[in-house]
């Protein structure tokens, strides 16, 4: 089975400070691992994705994450926290193995403060 | 145009009450899937339909059942609603077989609460 860890429930971090959201998988196949963005009574808008190739991934509004096979992570990075950053962010997982249907970390609630 | 859309977005109903979510995309995806988001924000995949074909049925109650008259609709279904049902239920649509990505594209949440 393949699932993800986010580590830390809840993040705050100044504007214009460094964004880091911790994600770590488990799979017995090469995963595709994914980030994804909730902000308040929406749905989920993918911020970026790594199915093969470069390990580092940029995604959308500056972010962006590496695939780390040897720490079996794939972390979250952004250089500069803006205030309309904050939301709900998923890290998940999928391949084959699960039809393709994403497994869900349980979320990580990033607060900006100004 | 909305990519994935569902209807209705808010919804309270009483329990042991019948209600169904409707589900269309028009991204011409062959999968789509059902998602519940429990009060804590955690999403679980409840099923997944490729092509009107069942393929993911994960531990969920019998009172719920999808129904997909077309590959561009996946409708859910819930009997006998409970307190515990009350939740946002998301729908997504991803491409399948050789064009596959694993990217799901959701739609905007129907929340449903029981009374």
């Amino acid at each position: 089975a393949q699932s993800v860890t986010q580590l830390g429930s809840h993040v705050s971090v100044s504007e214009g400070a460094l964004v880091l959201l911790r994600c770590n998988y488990s799979s017995s196949v090469p995963p595709y691992l994914f980030w994804y963005v909730q902000y308040p009574n929406q749905g989920l808008q993918l911020l970026l994705k790594y199915t093969t190739g470069a390990t580092l991934v940029k995604g959308i509004n500056g972010f962006e994450a590496e695939f780390k096979k040897s720490e079996t992570s794939f972390h979250l990075t952004k250089p500069s926290a803006h205030m309309s950053d904050a939301a709900e962010y998923f890290c998940a997982v999928s391949g084959p193995n699960s039809g393709y249907a994403l497994n869900f970390g349980k979320g990580t609630s990033l607060l900006v403060t100004p | 145009d909305t990519a994935v859309s569902q209807t209705p977005k808010y919804l309270v109903t009483q329990m042991g009450n019948d209600k169904s979510i409707k589900c269309e995309q028009n991204l011409g995806h062959d999968t789509m899937y059902w998602y519940k988001q429990d009060s804590k924000k955690f999403l679980k995949i409840m099923f997944s339909y490729n092509n009107k074909e069942l393929i993911i049925n994960e531990t969920v109650p019998n009172r719920f059942s999808p129904k997909s008259p077309d590959k561009a609709h996946l409708n859910l279904h819930i009997n006998s609603l409970e307190l515990g049902d009350s939740a946002v239920y998301f729908c997504a649509s991803s491409r399948g077989g050789q064009g596959v990505t694993g990217e799901l594209f959701f739609g905007e949440g129907s929340r449903l609460t029981v009374l």
